[in-house]
This record gives C-alpha cells, structure tokens and sequence, in this order.
C-alpha cells in the first residue's frame, strides 16, 4: 500500500478556494487515489476519486501531475459546512484481493468566517 | 436510495459483557466492512464481507467477529469487552469487493464502562 502524507491541519476563510495537496511517492501504476470527508461523529464521506489529470464533480476537483507522486483536492468557496477532516488514499480498486482502507491521520480544515 | 443505517447509536456496556452491532447496507450493495475509529488509533480496517464470507480482515483480536446475512445485512460482535474498545463503530457498504468507493453510516458509539 502506498503510504501518504498530507499537511494535518488547515485554516480558510469562507469564500476562499482551498487546495489539500498529498503525497504519495510510492504510489504503484495501477494505484488510484481516492479522497473522503469526515464531519465530527460522522462516518466518511466518498468525495471524488481519480488516476491522472484531472477528474471534477459537483462537490471537488482532483488534480493529479503526470507523475502521479502527489494529487490535490481542490474545494472551491468553501463555506463553514465545509469544516471536517479530508482523508487521501491511495491503492489499486480493481484487486479484489487481501487489502485494508488505510485512512491515516487527514487533514483537519477549519473554515473561518 | 436509503443510505448505511447502523443500530443502535449508542450503546454503554460493562467490562467483560459482549455486544452485538447491527448494519443494513445500501439496497444492492453486497460488501460491508467495518471499522473502528479512536482518537488515539484513527479509522482502523476490522472486516469485510462480501457474498456472506468473510474476504478481507484487519489486526484485530479474534474477540472481534462478524457475519453477513444472505440479505447482506452484516452484524459485527465483540465478546470479553475490555475498556480500550471504547469507539465508534462504522460500518460502509460498496457495490464490489475490496472497493475504494465506499459508502459509510452514522456509526455506533460504542462506551465500556
């Protein structure tokens, strides 16, 4: 499993575009990354998940280099429900085999007014 | 569609009891896994299920079992409670096995006294 790094913790103001990068140096070639979103006493929420360039839904974008070594969630205007702890995974979604969700510790963004 | 619905939400129990959680997935999803989530440890991988068998697990003791119903409703069981498994108990749903795309219910806080 790839190992990731992302900053532990963040601060934007309402309105702002806020960009969560993560690292994942070893990340294998059928590895996709995957991001999700948890409020406090909530379980995770499914964001968007992506293998290279770009991938946009209603909720995030997803950039990802040609490397693949690091990808960035990108939230825009977030508002004060945006608060929450943003989690980045990386593994390959198509082995059916042995595997464990490794969440790690996220980034908590705290959103200001 | 309904989403993850877990019983009950909340739960207190004593030293050396054993509890019983419950978990309906999403109508068609066929794998449930379940985690555990603690300040200390973060979300932790416990099982997975898929098709009533037990396909993936995580380093917990085998006082942690699980089972799923031909209906893919899952229960999770702790027996011998010891204090340390005070937690909140989550549990996903996905369509396939092994899935990074995972869909997650409220949670069951689970307090041992």
């Amino acid at each position: 499993l790839a190992k990731t790094t992302q900053p532990i913790s963040m601060d934007s103001y309402e309105g702002q575009e806020v960009n969560i990068t993560c690292s994942h140096n070893n990340i294998a070639t059928n590895d996709y990354i995957t991001w999700y979103q948890q409020f406090p006493s909530q379980g995770p929420r499914f964001i968007i998940q992506g293998y290279k360039t770009k991938v946009t839904n209603e909720v995030a974008s997803l950039f990802i280099p040609a490397d693949r070594k690091s990808s960035t969630l990108s939230l825009p205007r977030v508002s004060l429900s945006d608060t929450a702890v943003y989690y980045c995974l990386v593994g390959d979604i198509k082995r059916a085999g042995s595997y464990q969700l490794t969440f790690g510790k996220g980034t908590k963004l705290s959103v200001i007014p | 569609k309904a989403g993850v619905t877990q019983t009950p939400r909340y739960l207190i129990k004593t030293r050396g009891q054993q509890v019983t959680l419950s978990c309906s997935p999403i109508s068609g999803h066929r794998s449930v896994s379940w985690y555990q989530q603690t300040p200390g440890q973060g979300l932790q991988f416990l099982f997975e299920y898929f098709s009533e068998t037990q396909r993936n697990k995580g380093n917990f003791p085998g006082r942690f079992s699980g089972r799923q119903f031909s209906n893919s409703r899952s229960e999770m069981n702790v027996s011998t409670l010891e204090l340390g498994d005070s937690a909140l108990y989550l549990c996903a749903s996905s369509l396939r096995q092994a899935s990074y795309e995972q869909y997650f219910g409220p949670g069951t806080r689970l307090t041992v006294t």
